[in-house]
């Protein structure tokens, strides 16, 4: 069975950091498509970030040059590390699988992770 | 980056009811668009993808249609079980852009 399961969301001040990891089983998170899709309570599903299997990727404009997506093949997970966080950051932060032909859908999401980002 | 415009924000339904949700594309996307239902508390689930294919074990009361900027889920025979948000997203270009989502509530 394919499944994703997030961890590191916490309570952050404006300006800090934080970094969130999704541990995968059942595939590899290096030969396919991995994303980051937000939820801010109460709103609807924002893309934060996209990596392609062979190492590309992509950032929507909120969150360019503040966060950055990794993988690491041994411990087989995907990470978001966010930096610079604003209270707009708030959001469950949902890892999810990608499967298509050059562009991505997404087909497997891991239960989510919390972040709150306030003084 | 590509808009989703998603209407209704919601719609009000009864068991047995067929009922019609659209997307707007802000610019042809082809067929780059996917379905998903979330229910409160829940991730969201594929239901759709390429515009009209059903992903696995889907019932097959969903259906999608649509290309270029104009895209319809359609819920045949609305079961209880359906009532939940449903989201349009675009994955083309090199960004992938959600619908404000539509929930279909009793």
């Amino acid at each position: 069975e394919l499944q994703l399961a997030e961890s590191g969301g916490d309570l952050v001040h404006p300006g800090g950091s934080l970094r969130l990891s999704c541990a995968a089983s059942g595939f590899s998170v290096s030969s396919i498509y991995m994303a980051w899709v937000r939820q801010a309570p109460g709103k609807g599903l924002q893309w934060v970030s996209v990596m392609y299997g062979g190492g590309a990727t992509y950032y929507a404009a909120s969150v360019k040059g503040r966060f950055i997506v990794s993988r690491d093949k041994l411990k087989n997970s995907l990470y978001l590390q966010m930096n610079s966080l604003r209270p707009e950051d708030s959001a469950i932060y949902y890892c999810t699988k990608g499967r298509g032909n050059y562009y991505p859908y997404f087909d497997v999401w891991g239960q989510g992770t919390v972040v709150t980002v306030s003084s | 980056d590509i808009q989703m415009t998603q209407s209704p924000s919601t719609l009000s339904a009864s068991v047995g009811d067929r009922v019609t949700i659209t997307c707007r594309a802000s610019q042809p996307i082809s067929d780059w668009v996917a379905w998903y239902q979330q229910k409160p508390g829940a991730a969201p689930k594929l239901l759709i993808y390429r515009a009209s294919t059903l992903d696995g074990g889907v019932p097959s009361r969903f259906s999608g249609s649509g290309s270029g900027t104009q895209f319809t889920l359609t819920i045949n025979s609305l079961q209880r079980d359906d009532f939940a948000t449903y989201y349009c997203q675009q994955y083309s270009l090199y960004s992938w852009t959600f619908g404000q989502g539509t929930t279909v509530e009793i």
